[in-house]
């Protein structure tokens, strides 16, 4: 899964907790990608990671938050977590845009089970 | 707004035959477009893209995918179905003058049938 690490890999928590899921990477790669994946909705974006210290929303990014304080690491942060947010949560790495490496990488995933 | 739709939720083929998955797509300008493969309690394997250039593009694994500007359609291919192709086949498009993120169909569960 291309110098990618989720952890952890499964999670089971209970409403209303706080859960921090960590992606590492070791390709140096510059863009930085959080997804859910969902039955009937494919993969959608939570948020992106362009740089260290540069996040911006994505299409479902309501209670969710994250922060990158060094290239390798991106953390997902729900901040209370709900039922609706049951789901496999996927990161992706990429090196550029708009060239021939622009191709995003994905990690094995992190199910998540909000009881 | 930038979108995707894989119409079918399901695709059988008997090995050895041909297979094809649709996708279409909707942007704003001209697409990047993509297709990745996912294996069971695997993250999602880039397969191919298109930028530019040739209409036909070759990817892994024998794969290819044919885009088509007046249909605004990016179909997967393969001449010669395998089992071990079965899988879940994503297409995804990304707006080359809007922002980095790429939309993603539903899906396509490949059952290749021995």
């Amino acid at each position: 899964d291309a110098g990618i690490t989720q952890s952890p890999r499964h999670k089971v928590t209970e409403t209303g907790t706080p859960v921090t899921l960590r992606c590492h990477q070791t390709e140096n790669h510059r863009y930085m990608y959080w997804y859910r994946q969902d039955p009937g909705h494919g993969l959608r974006l939570i948020h992106y990671s362009y740089g260290v210290k540069d996040t911006d929303k994505g299409e479902v990014s309501d209670g969710y938050s994250v922060s990158r304080s060094k290239t390798e690491d991106f953390l997902l942060t729900l901040e209370s977590a709900t039922s609706s947010q049951t789901s496999v949560y996927f990161c992706a790495i990429s090196e550029s845009l708009g060239t021939t490496k622009d191709i995003q990488y994905f990690g094995a995933g992190t199910r998540l089970s909000v009881l | 707004a930038q979108s995707v739709a894989q119409p079918e939720d399901q695709v059988n083929v008997a090995e050895g035959n041909p297979l094809t998955v649709k996708c279409t797509y909707s942007v704003s300008g001209n697409p990047y477009l993509f297709w990745y493969v996912q294996y069971p309690n695997r993250g999602l394997q880039f397969l191919l893209k298109y930028i530019t250039g040739d209409n036909l593009v070759k990817g892994s694994y024998g794969f290819e995918a044919e885009f088509n500007k007046s249909q605004t359609s990016f179909h997967l291919k393969k001449p010669s179905a395998l089992v071990s192709d079965s899988a879940l086949y994503f297409c995804a498009v990304r707006d080359k003058a809007g922002a980095n993120n790429l939309f993603f169909g539903t899906g396509t569960r490949l059952t290749v049938i021995p």
